[in-house]
């Protein structure tokens, strides 16, 4: 069985740092391109980054330069940096993974909460 | 940047009627859209993709149709667990991949 398992979210205030993990099990893990997305509270979804297995990395406008995508395969796990952070970064954010290369995402997280405040 | 639009933000149907719910594209996407079902306090979960495909798992009362730029998903007799949000998502031009705002089906 897919299992995504998110971790590392909290309150933290605008400027701070936080780094999301997301352990993976189930499936042969380097093999996959595995996204970020997130949810702000009551709104819809919002695609914010992606790597895939040859760690090719793509990130939404809002985050470039801000959010840094790693994967460890040895480790199945993987990252999200997350420094500089604004008020509008507070959301769920889901790490779900890739159809092979193809980003449509077949198995999701269930999440892990960051909230920015000051 | 691809713009996906949904409608209605809101649809109310009846238990064991047929619900269709609507997305376009700002362009072409082809056949690479998919669509996701979210139930409150949970993660969303794919329901379609290449526009008309279920995965496994996913009953044969969701049905999904379209190119280019119109799709629809279609539930033909809906069931308690359907009332949901549901989201469409383009991964034809991308990066950003990019989702619609979402409908919510609720019960009539």
């Amino acid at each position: 069985e897919v299992q995504l398992v998110e971790s590392g979210g909290g309150f933290v205030q605008p400027g701070e740092s936080l780094r999301l993990s997301c352990a993976a099990s189930g499936f042969t893990f380097s093999s996959y391109s595995i996204n970020w997305v997130r949810q702000a509270p009551d709104k819809g979804l919002e695609w914010v980054s992606y790597i895939d297995d040859g760690n090719t990395k793509y990130y939404a406008d809002s985050v470039r330069g801000r959010f840094t995508i790693s994967r460890d395969n040895a480790k199945n796990s993987l990252y999200l940096q997350m420094d500089s952070l604004r008020d509008e970064d507070t959301a769920v954010y889901y790490c779900a993974r890739g159809a092979g290369p193809i980003p449509y995402f077949d198995s999701w997280g269930q999440g892990t909460l960051v909230t920015v405040s000051s | 940047e691809i713009v996906m639009t949904q409608s209605p933000a809101t649809l109310s149907v009846s238990p064991g009627e047929r619900a269709t719910l609507s997305c376009r594209a700002s362009q072409s996407v082809s056949s690479n859209l998919a669509w996701y079902q979210q139930k409150p306090g949970q993660a969303p979960r794919l329901l379609i993709y290449g526009a008309s495909t279920r995965p496994t798992g996913i009953p044969a009362r969701f049905s999904g149709s379209g190119s280019g730029t119109e799709f629809t998903l279609t539930i033909s007799s809906l069931q308690s667990e359907d009332f949901a949000v549901y989201y469409c998502q383009q991964y034809n031009n991308w990066p950003p991949i990019t989702f619609g705002q979402g409908t919510r089906l609720e019960i009539k």
